[in-house]
């Protein structure tokens, strides 16, 4: 089925470090969010996008939809330890796959105090 | 807390059994999801409800079905259950207060089929 490609797959970095991850895939998306998940609970909501080359913020996280409308970017500035976790990318094509989120595989992120 | 109320937390069976996972949306909204997630598969979209009907169906294997009642809630109904059905099962809702497209999920149900 659909695939989004997430990279990295893990990052291990020093507290106050910046972040940098993305998603790619071979078809376009409308739509594209970023989830952060921690263990024993649900995704949780953090940036959405909707139009190519839209730049959002969110405190300290800042993400990017991309020109091509096929991967989206996601920088975390200053990481705090609080920022652990594993964050998804997801899309969403519209048409008749409407509602339809198709997940990346995850990057785990660790902060070291 | 994003609002979405999903029971049990937790269900252990046994292969062959069904059972039934139940998820009440953010309050006003009309869409529900349910999603699958295994080590193996991440992520996977199962269906869309809105307001009762079904509106999208993703890899939902025949043996899983699913329904959205009047007052808005939703039941994933697993059968025949076999090992590899173990997961964790998220619902998701979206609608109010926010774009359609911004699905928030509940706390998922953790499925270990023995």
């Amino acid at each position: 089925g659909q695939q989004l490609n997430q990279s990295p797959q893990s990052m291990f970095i020093q507290e106050g470090e910046d972040v940098s991850m993305n998603c790619t895939s071979s078809s376009i998306f409308n739509t594209w969010l970023w989830y952060k998940q921690e263990p024993g609970e649900g995704p949780v909501l953090l940036i959405a996008l909707y139009k190519a080359g839209e730049l959002t913020s969110n405190g300290r996280l800042t993400a990017q939809f991309g020109i091509t409308r096929k991967d989206s970017f996601l920088n975390i500035s200053a990481s705090i330890p609080s920022d652990v976790g594993i964050y998804f990318c997801a899309g969403q094509q519209g048409g008749t796959s409407y509602g339809k989120l198709t997940f990346g595989q995850g990057t785990i992120l660790t902060v070291h105090p | 807390d994003s609002g979405v109320t999903q029971t049990p937390k937790h269900l252990i069976t046994a292969t062959g059994q069904r059972v039934t996972l139940r998820c009440s949306p953010r309050s006003g909204d009309l869409s529900v999801y349910w999603y699958q997630q295994s080590l193996d598969q991440g992520l996977q979209f199962l269906i869309h409800y809105y307001n009762g009907e079904e509106r999208a169906k993703g890899n939902i294997l025949e043996r899983f079905s699913a329904q959205q009642f009047p007052d808005l809630h939703s039941e994933l109904n697993l059968s025949s259950l076999e090992l590899g059905d173990s997961a964790l099962y998220f619902c998701a809702s979206s609608g109010v207060g926010g774009s359609y497209n911004e699905q928030f999920f509940g706390p998922g149900t953790r499925l270990t089929v023995l």
